[in-house]
């Protein structure tokens, strides 16, 4: 069965330091996503991509966040300049596409990058 | 702002007993619905949804319930397997309008063999 498959399964960066994490969805998927879960806390939605550009994000999804999805495969997360705070699992999701836009549609996770800040 | 809510954080069922799980939410505009279940070290996976157009969906073992008047979906599992202990987490969207989803906090379930 295909799957999501993110990169790396954790990552250990310096507060102020810039991160890349990577994604690669299911090939066939049109909708992209990401989410972040901090600790003993509840999934959180980042931020949708669709066609190329974002689709939504939430208030989290701040100027220190960008994605991209540089080639037909990847899709990453780059976070600026990073804090204690952004110290999470992230999670990549992906999902066909649909009449209701991604949003009727059941999305697939990979098993997520811990990101810890020092 | 909590808009889906799984009050109850952990859960305790014998091996072959049922297994309900509940979550409600608050935004009366959420049409789509989602179980998923999540192991530790690794990421959600998608159990079983339900539109609002309907109120019961069933697959093998898993069932969801939707009742849209008191805002409140269950996921029913019969019987339940020492393998079903894991977390879930119930998720919302309002997919006519976008695909943002929102997830509950998950209520971990065990089951006793």
């Amino acid at each position: 069965e295909p799957e999501v498959t993110q990169t790396p399964s954790h990552q250990v960066t310096q507060m102020g330091q810039e991160v890349i994490l990577r994604c690669v969805p299911i090939s066939n998927h049109l909708y992209f996503y990401w989410y972040r879960q901090i600790l003993g806390q509840k999934v959180e939605f980042l931020v949708s991509f669709y066609n190329n550009e974002i689709s939504e994000k939430s208030e989290i999804f701040d100027d220190q966040f960008s994605v991209e999805r540089p080639d037909g495969s990847n899709f990453t997360l780059k976070i600026r300049s990073t804090k204690l705070e952004d110290s999470a699992m992230y999670f990549c999701a992906s999902s066909e596409g649909g009449t209701g836009g991604g949003g009727n549609q059941p999305q697939h996770f990979g098993d997520g990058t811990r990101l810890s800040i020092l | 702002d909590q808009q889906v809510k799984q009050n109850s954080p952990s859960l305790s069922v014998q091996e072959g007993r049922i297994s309900i799980l509940n979550c409600d939410y608050t935004n009366s505009m959420f049409d789509y619905f989602l179980w998923y279940k999540k192991y530790p070290a690794e990421g959600p996976t998608f159990l079983i949804s339900i539109s609002s157009i309907k109120d019961k969906n069933e697959d093998g073992r898993f069932t969801v319930f939707l009742n849209k008047s008191a805002k409140h979906l269950s996921l029913h599992i019969v019987p339940s397997q020492p393998g079903d202990s894991a977390v879930y987490f119930c998720a919302a969207s309002e997919s006519h309008t976008g695909n943002q989803f929102y997830f509950g906090t998950g209520t971990s379930l065990t089951v006793i063999p």
